[in-house]
This record gives C-alpha cells, structure tokens and sequence, in this order.
C-alpha cells in the first residue's frame, strides 16, 4: 500500500519569498501525484497533477512541482507568493496498477503568508 | 467548478442518533467518495462508490454505511453517531480512478455531542 509524507505541518513565509513544500511518498509500484490546495471552509481544489512525462509540472497560481522517482518525492514550489496563497495543501498519491486504485492524502502543510 | 452538493453544511447533534449526509453531483461521474478531514490526519477514505448499488469499503469505515440507488447521490449514515465521529465530511468525485483527479464538495461540518 503507497503512503505520503509531507514533511512539515506549518511554513510561515513572508510575501514575495519564495516556498517549498516538501512531498515524500511509498509505494511498490508507479504512480499518479496530485497536490490540492484548501482554502478555509472550503472543499480541496485541484493545483497540478503528475501522470507521466516531464517531471516539471506546472499548476494554477504560478505553483509547479517536481516528480523525483529516485527520491521518491513530489515537492512543491512557488518562486514568489502573495497573501492570497495562505491555505493548507495537501499531496496525495494513487497506485497506476489497475483496480482500485484510490487516492491516499498526506496529513497537509498549512502555509501562511505574512505581510 | 465540479457540480457537487453536499447537504447539510451543519449538523449538530446528540450522541446515539442516526445522521444521514447526502452528496449530490450533476457530472454524471462514475465514482463518488466519502472522507473526512481531522486535523492531524489529512483526508481518509470512509466509503466509496464505482457505480450505482456498487460501494466499498475505505480506510475509516467501522461505524459507517453508505448507499446509493442514484448515479448523483452517495448518502453516508451514521447508524449511531458517537462523539468521536465529529469531523469535517467531504464527497468527492471523479469519472474513474487513478489518473483521474478527484472533485470535492465544500464539507459538511459535523459536531456530536
């Protein structure tokens, strides 16, 4: 069965900076990688997805990430962020076995943004 | 945005008593999912659904059951709601697994006291 660790709970960052969120996961065979984004009191959004190719993907709100199988990770980048970034996000990982292959979350990373 | 409803988007009610959420989407998507979101915990798989009167069983499902008898609508009931079943529930779904993403609903927020 995969599982996902995102390696920090909380990253306080100011405006314009820029941030990493940090994505690790396991799993005994490929993968599909998303990463959603939560706005409070909202449901998730989709921000970008992996399901082959390149492993720079580009996602809404200027946000990309990198697939690295040989580190198994999914980290998640933005050059400059803005106030409005400020929400939790949350990796997931899903099996490219055919069957039942669902979605497992990571526990999320509540970024903040300051001014 | 995915045409997804969940209803209600509040629930407060007594420990021993039976809820029922319902999730209705107009995609006409095949999978329909139940999670809920605790802080800590990320989201987990209650139930899910790969067609209508087909569902199964997620990572969290002691205490819980679903149905649906519609392609739009996955209800999820709590037989007797304990106070460790208070949480946040999202539906989610998706025209078929893997490489499909998921579309969520906007929550119902569930409080047992």
């Amino acid at each position: 069965a995969q599982s996902v660790t995102q390696l920090d709970s909380q990253v306080p960052v100011f405006e314009e900076a820029p941030v990493e969120l940090r994505c690790n996961y396991s799993s005994s065979v490929s993968v599909y990688l998303f990463w959603y984004v939560q706005y409070p009191n909202q449901g998730l959004q989709l921000l970008l997805k992996y399901l082959s190719g390149s492993t720079l993907v580009k996602g809404i709100n200027g946000f990309e990430a990198e697939f690295n199988k040989s580190q198994t990770s999914f980290h998640l980048r933005k050059p400059s962020v803005h106030i409005s970034d400020t929400a939790e996000y949350f990796c997931a990982v899903s099996d490219q076995q055919g069957g039942s292959e669902k979605l497992v979350f990571g526990k999320g990373t509540k970024l903040t943004v300051n001014p | 945005d995915a045409g997804i409803t969940q209803s209600p988007r509040h629930k407060v009610t007594e420990t021993g008593t039976p809820v029922t959420l319902r999730c209705h989407q107009t995609e006409n998507h095949r999978y329909m999912y139940w999670y809920r979101q605790d802080p800590g915990h990320g989201l987990r798989l209650i139930h899910y659904s790969y067609g209508v009167k087909d569902t199964d069983k997620g990572e969290v499902s002691d205490g819980y059951s679903v149905s649906r008898s519609k392609t739009e609508d996955f209800l999820l009931t709590l037989e007797s709601a304990t106070s460790s079943q208070t949480s946040v529930y999202f539906c989610a779904i998706s025209e078929r697994q893997g490489a499909q993403p998921q579309h969520f609903g906007d929550g119902t927020r569930l409080s047992i006291l």
